[in-house]
This record gives C-alpha cells, structure tokens and sequence, in this order.
C-alpha cells in the first residue's frame, strides 16, 4: 500500500537553530511532494512543491526541502528558526498514478525562544 | 486569507439534526475538495469535485452529502451524524486535478461537534 510517514510527533527546536522535519514515502513511479503548514484555527497553506529538477526546492517563510529519490524522503528544513514557525507540518505526496493526495499525519513544530 | 471561506467556523449540532456546510472560492479554480481532519490523523479526502462534477467518493458514509451547484461553491449536507464525525472539515481548491502539480488551498475549516 502507498503510504507517506512522518516519523516524528513532535520536533523541538531552539530559536535560531536549523530546524528538519522528516518525511518518507513509499509510492511508485515518479511521484510529486508537498509540504503544508497549519497555524493554530487554521486550515493548511502550502509551503512548497517538488515536480522535477533541482532536488532542492525553496518555499514560502524561509523554508526548504530536499528530495532524495534513493531514500524516498523529502524532509522539511530551515537554517534558522523562528518561534513563529511553531506549527503542525503536513507532506503530501501524489503518485503518478493517481491524482489523489497522500497525506502524513503531521509533525508539530515547536519553537522554544 | 487564502481565498478560500468556510461557514460556520463552529457547529455543534445532534444526531437527528440536518445541518450544511459551506465552502466558497475566489480563486477561479476548477477543482474542490473535501477533507476530514482528526487529531494525529492524515487528512481523510472526502469528496472531489472537478468543473463541477464528482470525480471521487472515497466510501463515505451516505449521512454525508455533497453539493457541487458550480466551480466556486461546495457544500456538505449533514443528516443523522454519529459522535465519531466530530472533527475540523476542511474544504480546498486548486486549479486543476489531472495536472496534478497544482497545490490546494484550503479554508480555515469547520470544527463539528455531534452529541
């Protein structure tokens, strides 16, 4: 079965330190990955998208991702937190043979100051 | 704001109760969804809509009902819901589904409460 995992519940992170939030995924061909951010009371907003090229792909707020296709991970980072950025994280991943997103089941951020 | 508006923001309501969701865009997209959101939980895709049509049902219970009266509005008819259906709904759009690259929007979300 396709999945997507997000190992980690929760991710602590110190202000000012580089942060990684980690996804892998297990589905076939040549699929197209997303992350998602949602704020307390909020619906999700997305971050950035890998489709093809460079494996590292650059998104809203400072936030990066690179995609590794030999281990199947696209894992979220930022060189330098912001207590801002204490959020749930979402990946999604979309395989090339169905258009239906597949979701992890999210990553809280927490930003200590 | 993303463009995307939901209502109610909140709705508690009982199982023999009817009650509907609202979803609007304004981002001239072809495509709406659908989503479940429970704690810790990957989002649960409801219902797909493109240029109007249902594309997708993923086996959701019939005490749910979509709408789709054109590209720019969704709802979710709710008729004898069960306590387990209390979550966030979230509706989204995008521009388009085959393609498939295109990101969603998503609205601020409904938050149910069944009792």
């Amino acid at each position: 079965a396709q999945s997507v995992a997000q190992p980690e519940d929760q991710v602590n992170v110190a202000e000012g330190n580089p942060l990684t939030v980690k996804c892998t995924y297990s589905v076939s061909g040549n699929p197209y990955l997303f992350w998602y951010v949602q704020y307390p009371n909020r619906g999700l907003q997305f971050l950035l998208k890998y489709i093809t090229g460079d494996n590292l792909v650059k998104g809203s707020y400072g936030f990066e991702a690179e995609f590794n296709k030999s281990q199947t991970s696209f894992h979220l980072k930022k060189p330098s937190a912001l207590v801002s950025d204490s959020a749930l994280y979402f990946c999604a991943v979309r395989p090339d043979s169905n258009y239906q997103l597949i979701w992890g089941a999210g990553t809280k951020l927490i930003i200590k100051p | 704001e993303t463009g995307v508006t939901q209502t109610p923001r909140h709705l508690v309501m009982g199982m023999t109760n009817k009650k509907s969701l609202k979803c609007e865009q304004h981002l001239g997209h072809n495509a709406m969804y659908w989503y479940k959101q429970s704690a810790k939980k990957p989002l649960e895709l409801m219902f797909v809509y493109n240029f109007k049509e249902q594309t997708e049902n993923n086996s959701v219970p019939s005490r749910f009902s979509p709408e789709c009266p054109n590209s720019s509005h969704l709802f979710l008819h709710l008729h004898t819901l069960q306590p387990e259906d209390s979550a966030l709904y979230l509706c989204a759009s995008s521009q388009d589904i085959p393609a498939g690259y295109y990101e969603q929007y998503f609205g601020p979300g409904t938050r149910l409460t069944v009792t």
